[in-house]
């Protein structure tokens, strides 16, 4: 069945420093990946998606790039801030399986000063 | 605000009771999912709806149920609660299954002692 695996945390990193979080996926259809992000006391937001192979999903400096060769969906992070310690959830989702969304175990970032 | 309402914020019961969670979707949004994260499980998918229909069905226990009203809020049911139960129980809307994107409320904490 369609599962992500995505890398243990918890990960803590010094201000301004380079993040890459690996997510894998397997899925049997074409399903489109997403990564959320859940900042202490809060639900889960969306932070970026891609739903086609070889698209680039950004947002607010984060990167991942949907490949399928490898089936991979790494998030990155070129210089990350104290503002970005948060848990971030790896994700799937396709037709194949009703549209079921499916969830990483989420990695835990810490960014310090 | 991701515009879903979760009620309550924090609950705490005894093993062996029961407890009713509220959610109230994103105005417009027709799907609702509800999750349980816990510590060592990270997020599982307990059971979707869409429209007042039963569309999916995770990992959810038979003590536990839900059912979404006309007006499209949705109640989880936890019955003979255990410890293990102690969770965290989040909501979330789309306006239908395969638009791409889920709302998340910010969550109802459970800790039964």
């Amino acid at each position: 069945g369609d599962s992500v695996t995505q890398m243990e945390g918890p990960v803590t990193l010094s201000e301004e420093a380079f993040l890459t979080i690996n997510c894998t996926y397997t899925a049997t259809g074409y399903p489109s990946l997403f990564w959320y992000v859940q900042y202490p006391g809060e639900g889960l937001q969306l932070l970026l998606k891609a739903t086609k192979a070889d698209d680039k999903g950004s947002n607010k400096g984060f990167e991942a790039t949907y490949r399928k060769e490898t089936t991979s969906f790494h998030l990155e992070k070129g210089s990350v801030q104290v503002s970005d310690s948060a848990v971030y959830f790896c994700a799937l989702s396709e037709t194949n399986t009703g549209n079921q969304f499916y969830f990483g175990t989420g990695t835990s970032l810490t960014v310090i000063p | 605000d991701s515009g879903v309402t979760q009620t309550p914020k924090h609950l705490i019961t005894a093993t062996g009771q029961r407890v009713t969670l509220r959610c109230s979707p994103r105005s417009g949004d027709l799907s609702v999912y509800w999750y349980q994260q816990s510590l060592d499980q990270g997020l599982q998918f307990l059971i979707q709806y869409y429209n007042g229909e039963e569309r999916a069905k995770g990992n959810i226990l038979e003590r536990f149920s839900a059912q979404q009203f006309p007006d499209l809020h949705s109640e989880l049911n936890l019955s003979s609660l255990e410890l293990g139960d102690s969770a965290l129980y989040f909501c979330a809307s789309s306006v239908e299954p395969g638009s791409g994107e889920l709302f998340f409320g910010e969550g109802s904490r459970l800790t039964v002692l």
